[in-house]
């Protein structure tokens, strides 16, 4: 069973709008999210965070967003680069998850000029 | 910066081969872990190591294993090559810190298996 999911497998937004990946999970002890970037032929790299006990984090054009009622977090990025084209992983962890990190499926960005 | 590196950026092997994958992180971190990433299915754990000579199996353990003799390396061995093995794999490391771990990735190996 999917335990994070995104629903979302592509997205295009034009140069300068913002751009929205969302990101559902199941698992109610999932208590740390993450999201990583990963460009082709590379290794996913580490964006942004955020805890349960928040409901938000920002990082300068990154903000991340967590809804715990509906089990729901996404990643706002304003102004969206042609250099944010890539494919966005949502991640969760949890107490009793020993460090494992579960990963969505992915997300594509295409941010068009 | 943490450095995670993996052996191979690309392979190509035979069915019935068997394949070694080799992953070294510089960041003494204690935690490491292979993924496989599949179109459609994300990064899937495989096997992760929270120590050395310890291991613990993951979603889809099935045709791999794992040795870790040292701190700093962890390696994943195709015993017996198929073709659904065809796959991009992807190493990782951390340090536990109660839950809150970043994971840092290597650059990947993308293995062809004919």
């Amino acid at each position: 069973d999917q335990q994070v999911k995104q629903n979302s497998p592509s997205l295009s937004v034009q140069e300068g709008r913002i751009s929205i990946l969302n990101c559902d999970y199941t698992n109610s002890m999932f208590d740390y999210f993450l999201w990583y970037k990963k460009y082709p032929a590379e290794g996913p790299t580490f964006l942004i965070s955020i805890s349960s006990i928040k409901d938000k984090n920002e990082d300068g054009r990154f903000t991340v967003f967590l809804n715990k009622s509906a089990k729901h977090l996404s990643l706002h990025i304003v102004p969206s680069q042609p250099g944010d084209s890539a494919v966005y992983f949502c991640a969760a962890s949890g107490t009793g998850t020993a460090s494992k990190l579960t990963f969505g499926t992915g997300t594509r960005l295409q941010v068009t000029l | 910066d943490v450095k995670v590196t993996q052996s191979s950026r690309y392979l190509v092997k035979r069915t019935g081969e068997k394949v070694f994958l080799e992953c070294v992180q510089d960041m003494d971190h204690e935690n490491m872990f292979w993924y496989r990433q599949d179109p459609g299915l994300g990064l899937r754990l495989i096997y992760f190591s929270y120590d050395v000579k310890m291991k613990e199996k993951g979603d889809i353990p099935e045709g791999y294993s794992v040795s870790r003799e040292k701190k700093e390396r962890f390696s994943l061995i195709l015993e017996s090559a198929s073709t659904n093995q065809t796959s991009m794999y992807l190493c990782a490391s951390s340090t536990p810190t109660g839950g809150r771990e970043t994971q840092y990735f290597g650059p990947g190996t993308r293995l062809l298996v004919l």
